[in-house]
């Protein structure tokens, strides 16, 4: 069972426009959450990353919440621009692992139309 | 600062051939390695990791192995390569601290036919 699941799977909005990308986990205790920007044929780049004690961290237009109570993390992109067209990638880290293990989310498909 | 490479960056191979996928780390020391692999619509799959020279753990049974020869160098190997096999591979790099952030490498497009 895939402990991350993200939603929507993918996601087709105007420049200019905001839009909000969701993601449930069940990772539990877990030590962050992370979300990750990956274009297309390349490796994914962190865009932000949470511990369990935030509930909220920006990176220029793109601000992550986090609610540890219902194990539910969210993604606000503002004023989108075409660059922003990647898959969006949830990911969470469980306390305790040693070797940086990784549970990821399928990703959300971002196309952003001029 | 630290970079990751990744070769070749594609590769087109017949069913039954070997493969040989190389990553290379600078600028870090003893870092923790890992290879994933991202078939189409699907999440990344940790296929191996590796805490140091020669220790390699496996994730998952499949036809594919690993080595890691050199500290910073970490190498997915198969003697036979199969359809399923076909895929998006990536390396990537952490070090031991309180976020364990993985940084990865620009991935190899495996097509084989």
């Amino acid at each position: 069972k895939n402990q991350v699941e993200q939603s929507p799977q993918s996601l087709i909005i105007l420049e200019g426009k905001n839009c909000t990308l969701q993601c449930n986990y069940t990772v539990s205790p877990f030590s962050n959450l992370r979300w990750y920007k990956q274009d297309t044929g390349r490796g994914p780049v962190s865009l932000t990353i949470m511990t369990f004690s935030e509930n909220t961290k920006s990176n220029g237009r793109y601000t992550a919440t986090l609610d540890a109570d219902t194990k539910q993390s969210s993604l606000h992109i503002t004023a989108s621009q075409l660059s922003d067209s990647a898959s969006y990638i949830c990911v969470v880290s469980p306390r305790g692992s040693t070797l940086g293990r990784l549970y990821f989310g399928r990703g959300t498909q971002l196309t952003v139309w001029p | 600062s630290q970079t990751i490479h990744q070769w070749p960056a594609t590769l087109v191979q017949p069913v039954g051939s070997p493969l040989s996928l190389e990553c290379t780390v600078e600028g870090t020391s003893n870092p923790n390695l890992y290879w994933y692999r991202q078939a189409a619509g699907r999440g990344l799959q940790l296929l191996f990791y590796s805490v140091g020279i020669g220790q390699i753990s496996s994730e998952v049974p499949q036809n594919l192995s690993a080595s890691r020869p050199q500290d910073r160098q970490f190498i997915l190997s198969s003697k036979k390569l199969l359809l399923s096999d076909s895929g998006f591979y990536l390396c990537a790099w952490s070090v031991e601290g309180a976020s364990y952030e993985q940084y990865f490498g620009p991935g190899t497009r495996l097509t084989v036919t």
